[in-house]
C-alpha cells in the first residue's frame, strides 16, 4: 500500500514564524504535491514537482516556497506565516507511468497562525 | 481550464438507503479520481477511473468520458460512509482541478 506521511497533524504557530511542513512518500513517486483546503474554497493547489530539485508553481503559490533534496521528501515553507495562512494542507504523491496517474494523500496538517 | 461540478451538494440519508453521486466536467480528460475525505480530514482514494466501470463492496463508480460525466454509487449506506466526496479531473499535462465535493451524512 502507498503511504504517504507528513509531519504533523496540528500545529500553532506565530505570526511571522518560519514554518515547515514535511511530507514522505515511500512508493518511489515522481510527482508530489501541496494543496491547501478552506472552507467554501475547496482544495487549491500550491506547488508541486515532478523530480528531486523541480517545483513548480500552482495556483496560489503566493507566501509559500518549497524544497524536494529527495524523491521521498516534499517539504512546504512558510517564510514568514501569517493568520490567512492558517488551514489544513493537504500532500499527495502521484504514480506517473503506463499512463495511469493516481493520486495519494496524506492525512494532512491543521495549520493555526496566531 | 476545465470545471467540475458535483451534485447534489448536500445528501442526508438513513443508515441502509442507496445513495448516487455526480461529478460532472466540462472538457475531455484522461484522469478522473474519486476520494472520501472523512471526519478527520484525511482523504482516501476510492476509485481511479477515467473510464468504464469500477466496483469495490458497496461502493461502484462509473465514468462515460464522451459525455462528461462520471457516477458513484453508495449501496447500503453506513454511518461510516459520512463525510464529503469529492471527485478530481485531469488531463495530461495538466494538474488535477478538484469539484466542490458532495457532503454525505448518514443517520443511524
Amino acid at each position: 500500500d502507498v503511504k504517504v506521511t507528513q509531519s504533523s497533524r496540528y500545529l500553532v504557530k506565530r505570526t511571522g514564524e518560519k514554518v515547515f511542513l514535511e511530507c514522505v512518500q515511500d512508493m518511489d513517486h515522481e510527482n508530489m504535491f501541496w494543496y491547501r483546503q478552506d472552507p467554501g474554497l475547496g482544495l487549491r493547489l500550491i506547488y508541486f514537482s515532478y523530480d528531486v530539485k523541480m517545483k513548480e508553481k500552482g495556483d496560489i503559490p503566493e507566501g509559500y516556497s518549497v524544497s524536494r533534496e529527495k524523491k521521498e521528501r516534499f517539504s512546504l515553507i512558510l517564510e514568514s506565516a501569517s493568520t490567512n495562512q492558517t488551514s489544513m494542507y493537504l500532500c499527495a504523491s502521484q504514480d506517473f507511468g503506463q499512463g495511469y496517474y493516481e493520486q495519494y494523500f496524506g492525512p494532512g496538517t491543521r495549520l493555526t497562525v496566531t | 481550464g476545465i470545471q467540475v461540478e458535483q451534485s447534489p451538494p448536500d445528501l442526508i440519508l438513513q443508515e441502509g438507503a442507496n445513495s448516487t453521486l455526480r461529478c460532472n466536467f466540462s472538457d475531455s480528460v484522461n484522469n478522473l479520481q474519486w476520494f472520501h475525505q472523512n471526519p478527520w480530514g484525511q482523504l482516501i482514494n476510492l476509485f481511479y477511473i477515467p473510464s468504464g466501470t469500477k466496483q469495490n463492496g458497496r461502493l461502484s463508480a462509473t465514468t462515460v468520458a464522451t459525455e462528461r460525466y462520471s457516477l458513484l454509487y453508495i449501496s447500503s449506506s453506513q454511518t461510516t460512509d459520512s463525510g464529503v466526496y469529492f471527485c478530481a479531473v485531469g488531463s495530461y499535462g495538466q494538474n488535477f482541478v478538484f469539484g466542490p465535493g458532495t457532503r454525505l451524512s448518514v443517520l443511524p
